[in-house]
């Protein structure tokens, strides 16, 4: 089975601009989890969809949303940037969201200028 | 909301000898703790988790223990080897995978 692919793997943008995020789950999963990761907070969760639906979100402003399509695949939108925003976006999928195994996929690594 | 600590921030110790990384969460109701290991630009991958159910999982070298009465869980490495050099990163969940919270990792150097 193919992993947890993502896209685009880098992106430099400037404040002010705004990005998506493509994530494409291990086929058959379900649930999509967003996180962010930098050296100074660790790893944060963003939020999670399942069929399409947002299920959890973690203490992140509105400018981050996302969405999942019929297929499973999630995007994850930020506008607005900030220089604060500069992180590895991770995505992870798992079948359910509720059978426990996250698998991770290589992140997106995003520099905000 | 869920907090999740991990200790020690950065561990070292002889190829060999065992490792041992502990976190402690806040809400009882976390019942699903995975374990992470992130190499230097790569993506984290389980290693090992375990349901509060169980007090002990273990595969190969790897162990991991849940106390629930004391909400804390370690890690346990024996006979470590250089390539388990890594951040290690424990999370807790609510309702078996929503709503991660992970610890804030433990960098780990196997010294040959």
């Amino acid at each position: 089975k193919a992993g947890v692919t993502q896209t685009p793997r880098y992106l430099i943008k400037t404040r002010g601009q705004q990005v998506t995020l493509s994530c494409s789950p291990i086929s058959g999963h379900r649930s999509v989890s967003w996180y962010q990761q930098t050296p100074g907070q660790g790893l944060q969760f963003l939020f999670e969809y399942f069929s399409e639906t947002q299920r959890n979100k973690g203490n992140f402003p509105g400018r981050f949303s996302g969405r999942q399509f019929s297929n499973s695949r999630s995007e994850m939108n930020v506008s607005t940037l900030e220089l604060g925003d500069s992180a590895l976006y991770l995505c992870a999928s798992s079948l359910m969201g509720d059978t426990d195994t996250q698998y991770f996929g290589p992140g997106t690594r995003l520099t905000v200028l | 909301g869920e907090n999740v600590e991990q200790h020690p921030s950065t561990l070292s110790v002889q190829e060999g000898d065992s490792a041992v990384i502990k976190c402690t969460y806040s809400d009882s109701a976390s019942n699903y703790f995975p374990w992470y290991k992130q190499e230097l630009g790569k993506r984290p991958q389980l290693i090992i988790d375990i349901r509060s159910n169980v007090g002990e999982k273990k595969d190969q070298r790897i162990a991991v223990t849940l106390n629930k009465t004391a909400k804390h869980f370690s890690l346990h490495i024996t006979e470590t080897q250089p390539e388990d050099s890594a951040v290690y990163f424990c999370a807790a969940s609510i309702n078996y995978g929503q709503n991660f919270v992970f610890g804030p990792g433990t960098r780990l150097s196997v010294l040959p």
